[in-house]
């Protein structure tokens, strides 16, 4: 079956411009993770969302940073007034979301340039 | 406070050479779970395995190989007559499984290079 889609690919943008990541899970899967990918930071989780629960924000870096999931499907991570640190590939998992024992599914990420 | 140590940054080895990653992590929980991934060139992240606290049992998947050892808190992979499709970066995740919640916590990979 289809795996994790992530878009766009690629993303290129100015300094202080906003950017939004879209992400569509495993059809089927109620768990859904963004992580960021950078040389400084290597992978780290900045949110979750399960079912119709309030996503834990523990991994937000700042409040620029956002996501929502909409019909608990597919889910988009907006950054604000975005900055040269913000620059990474975004990745983005999703799972069946079972308690206990889990596998997290990847998508191929979006490599994030902010010039 | 969860942690994931692969102190190999990088390993090289030429073709049908066997080689191990190493893996050792700390939590203070006694429910959690190991992943090993894998991420080639492309960048997607291939999951390869996954393992719970209460399974020590090794496992073997053809040419890949996983040791467990709690007493040593370890959990290390071993690819055996390495190819040159093994080139990729190896990443060592862990999870607590007390909760729904679970996110990854991983270590910093190690680069592997297989020539031929």
């Amino acid at each position: 079956g289809a795996g994790v889609s992530q878009s766009p690919s690629n993303k290129v943008t100015e300094k202080g411009k906003d950017v939004e990541l879209r992400c569509d899970p495993i059809s089927g899967h109620t768990a859904l993770y963004w992580y960021r990918q950078s040389l400084g930071q290597g992978l780290e989780f900045l949110i979750y969302f399960q079912g119709n629960s309030a996503p834990d924000k523990s991994g937000l870096p700042s409040d620029r940073f956002s996501a929502e999931r909409t019909g608990g499907s597919v889910s988009t991570l907006t950054i604000q007034r975005t900055q040269q640190e913000d620059s990474a590939v975004y990745l983005c998992a999703s799972s069946l979301g079972l308690a206990g024992d889990d596998t997290q599914y990847f998508g191929p990420g979006t490599r994030l340039t902010v010039l | 406070a969860q942690k994931v140590t692969q102190a190999q940054t990088e390993i090289s080895v030429v073709e049908k050479e066997d080689v191990t990653l190493d893996c050792v992590y700390e939590t203070r929980d006694t429910t959690y779970y190991l992943f090993w991934y894998k991420q080639p060139p492309s960048g997607e992240l291939v999951f390869l395995i996954r393992r719970n606290s209460f399974d020590e049992q090794n496992e073997i998947s053809g040419r890949y190989s996983w040791n467990f050892q709690k007493s040593t808190s370890s959990f290390n992979f071993t690819i055996t007559a390495s190819q040159v499709v093994d080139s990729a970066v190896y990443f060592c995740a862990l999870s607590e499984g007390r909760r729904g919640f679970q996110k990854l916590v991983f270590g910093t990979g190690t680069r592997l290079l297989v020539s031929p």
